[in-house]
């Protein structure tokens, strides 16, 4: 079975850019995450899709990020423009209703 | 939100020796989840523990769940250079069907280093 694909896996850009980072999940798996884990940290809740729809965005710094899921599958997540404390592994994971996250490598991005 | 405070933050021991990594919830606990952290990488999942008392075991790594004491426990047995890593304890906040279930609350995580 297929896991949880991320890519980039490395990021490096200047503040005030912009980037995106793109996760496909398992087949099949209905909820999509992004965390956002900042070195020393655990990861920290960004957005929660349920098929294409938001169930949870409170976390969500929208005045920088935005986040979409189209057809309840591939989902992108962006950060325009970055800033410093940006600099974090984006991890996307995926699962089935009520069941464990399966979590991709993660995108390590560096904001300088 | 709820808060889960893991301790020890990080811990050396010699290859061989046993270990107990724990895990405490500020709020009601509805499934307490331990991921694996590689540094840099994405978490793999050990176990899942669900009900009060619940024991779980996979190879030489226990899990418990202690619902009263809104409190996990992760046990390593004759340890390894391949269980070194970070470990990280996730937590269900709300009851199934509720606002956003599904989405786990994580501890700070413990690193674990082990000397051959």
């Amino acid at each position: 079975e297929a896991g949880v694909a991320q890519s980039p896996r490395y990021k490096i850009i200047e503040k005030r850019q912009s980037v995106a980072f793109w996760c496909n999940p398992i087949s099949g798996h209905a909820t999509l995450y992004w965390y956002q884990q900042i070195l020393g940290q655990g990861p920290k809740l960004l957005i929660q899709f349920q098929n294409n729809g938001v169930v949870d965005d409170s976390q969500l710094p929208k005045d920088r990020f935005s986040a979409e899921r189209l057809k309840g599958v591939d989902s992108t997540l962006k950060i325009q423009p970055a800033k410093l404390e940006d600099s974090a592994v984006y991890l996307c994971a995926s699962s089935l209703e009520f069941e464990k996250l399966f979590f991709g490598s993660g995108t390590q991005l560096s904001v300088l | 939100s709820q808060e889960l405070e893991q301790s020890p933050q990080s811990l050396i021991v010699q290859e061989g020796k046993n270990l107990t990594i724990n895990c405490t919830s500020s709020k009601t606990l509805y499934g307490l989840y331990w991921y694996k952290q590689k540094y840099g990488e994405g978490l793999i999942f050990l176990m899942m523990l669900q009900k009060g008392g619940e024991e779980k075991s996979h190879e030489k790594i226990t899990a418990k769940l202690d619902e009263k004491k809104q409190q996990s426990s992760l046990h390593i047995t004759a340890s390894q250079p391949s269980h070194a890593g970070i470990y990280l304890c996730g937590a269900r906040q709300t009851r199934a069907g509720g606002t956003s279930y599904g989405k786990l609350t994580f501890g700070q995580g413990t690193i674990l280093t082990v000397h051959p």
